[in-house]
């Protein structure tokens, strides 16, 4: 599976769009990209998924370039909520319940 | 619908105590993970199961044994404790199915937190 490399922390202020990138250079044509966070004490949640392109949902949208060997999380607006850990994990859609290995994760820090 | 609960939420131990770390999950998942955290870390795989009968091992499987005898539970098992094991436990579960519906999106417990003297 392709490891994963993130910045180590990120800030922003409440009201500003951020974007956290990920790089999976060696990504398989098989490996479909998702994004958790994690709250402190808590278990990492899912924000959303994706194989290329764009996907857009309620919370977040994902933008996957062409050559597939990053992808970037938006969070549109963040609040003093949205401080948390986020992580992106590279999975194979071809070998179901193969090991998800995590990286170090973002963590984000919202201030006002 | 409870979906991934772990038992105990916290313990302590003494060095070289046994222990058992429950998760069940009521989704019907067929894959469910172990995952440590140790303060200020990322999240390390310890062990995995794809299906009832069946484990593999993760990034740092030592010191721990798993069981997945039913498809619901799986097993954490921690034979002779040492201090280093002191961390948070995850446990997840999740099914493969395209990626527009959810490609083995894991679902968290609340995790465990164990201290060992």
């Amino acid at each position: 599976l392709a490891k994963t490399t993130q910045p180590i922390s990120m800030d922003s202020y409440e009201g500003q769009e951020v974007n956290i990138t990920c790089s999976h250079n060696n990504i398989a044509t098989n490996d479909y990209i998702t994004w958790y966070q994690q709250f402190p004490s808590q278990g990492p949640r899912f924000i959303i998924q994706g194989y290329k392109t764009k996907v857009t949902n309620e919370v977040a949208s994902l933008f996957i370039p062409a050559d597939r060997k990053s992808s970037t999380l938006s969070l549109p607006r963040v609040s003093l909520s949205d401080t948390a850990v986020y992580y992106c994990l590279v999975g194979d859609l071809e070998e179901a319940g193969t090991a998800l290995i995590f990286g170090k994760g973002t963590t984000l820090s919202v201030s006002s | 619908n409870a979906g991934v609960t772990q038992t105990p939420k916290f313990r302590v131990l003494k060095t070289g105590q046994s222990m058992t770390l429950l998760c069940a999950q009521d989704m019907n998942h067929e894959y469910m993970y172990w995952y440590r955290q140790d303060p200020g870390m990322g999240l390390r795989l310890i062990h995995y199961s794809v299906g009832e009968g069946t484990t593999a091992k993760g990034e740092v499987p030592d010191g721990y044994n798993v069981s997945r005898l039913k498809k619901q539970n799986f097993l954490l098992g921690l034979e002779s404790a040492a201090p280093s094991q002191t961390s948070v436990y995850f446990c997840a579960s999740s099914y493969a199915v395209e990626v527009d519906s959810g490609a083995n999106v894991l679902t968290f417990g609340a995790g465990s937190r164990l201290t060992v003297l």
